[in-house]
């Protein structure tokens, strides 16, 4: 069965500090993986996705992901973090042999230490 | 523009109330989804529409009612609900059904 696993249900992270969330998926073909990012009562934005080609995607706010085949992981890292990036992420696959609905990651919820 | 919106913000209503979602999207988007979030979990798929068509019903109540009255436009009737319905509730958007969804704000919905 496809899955999504988000091993760490929070980080904290202090302002300035490199950022490295991680997920693994389990899935049989070529994942579509997406991140998302939503900050609290919001909905969720779109951070960067990965469909083919180049493994390191760039995505929007600094972030970029490194999809990995052998480890079946897409880790998204970010460089310096801000306080504005604490929020919950979610990592998702799609799956197609479930009419293209997207497995989420229970999600890692991000604090940063000012 | 990547936008996707929906009204109202926040809706209180009884259980006997009758009450519904809004969400559109003017992106030529041809994929139309409503979601169910409760607090410190991943979204819920409730509905799917394809070309204006109901595609996937994830076995939801029918106390929820979807509608989608053209490309555009996307409504979730509620009817009858029970306080355990209280949660998010998200409308996405996509180009189809193998790219990626584009999320509204949601609408925070309590049932008392």
């Amino acid at each position: 069965a496809q899955s999504v696993t988000q091993p760490d249900i929070h980080i904290t992270v202090s302002e300035g500090a490199s950022l490295e969330l991680r997920c693994n998926y389990s899935y049989g073909a070529t994942p579509y993986l997406f991140w998302y990012v939503q900050s609290p009562g919001q909905g969720l934005q779109l951070l960067l996705k990965y469909f083919s080609g180049d493994t390191l995607v760039q995505g929007i706010k600094g972030f970029e992901a490194e999809f990995k085949r052998s480890q079946s992981s897409f880790n998204l890292r970010k460089p310096s973090v801000h306080w504005s990036d604490a929020a919950e992420y979610f990592c998702a696959v799609l799956s197609l042999a479930s009419n293209y609905q997207l497995i989420w990651g229970a999600g890692t919820k991000l604090i940063i230490k000012p | 523009d990547t936008e996707v919106t929906q009204t109202p913000k926040h809706l209180v209503m009884g259980m006997t109330n009758k009450k519904s979602l809004k969400c559109e999207q003017h992106m030529g988007h041809r994929a139309m989804y409503w979601y169910k979030q409760k607090a410190k979990k991943p979204p819920e798929l409730m509905f799917v529409y394809s070309y204006e068509k109901l595609s996937i019903n994830e076995s939801v109540p029918s106390r929820f009612s979807p509608e989608c009255p053209n490309s555009s436009l996307l409504n979730l009737h509620l009817h009858a609900l029970q306080p355990e319905d209280s949660a998010l509730y998200l409308c996405a958007s996509s180009q189809g059904s193998g790219y990626e969804q584009y999320f509204g704000p949601g609408t925070r919905l309590t049932v008392t």
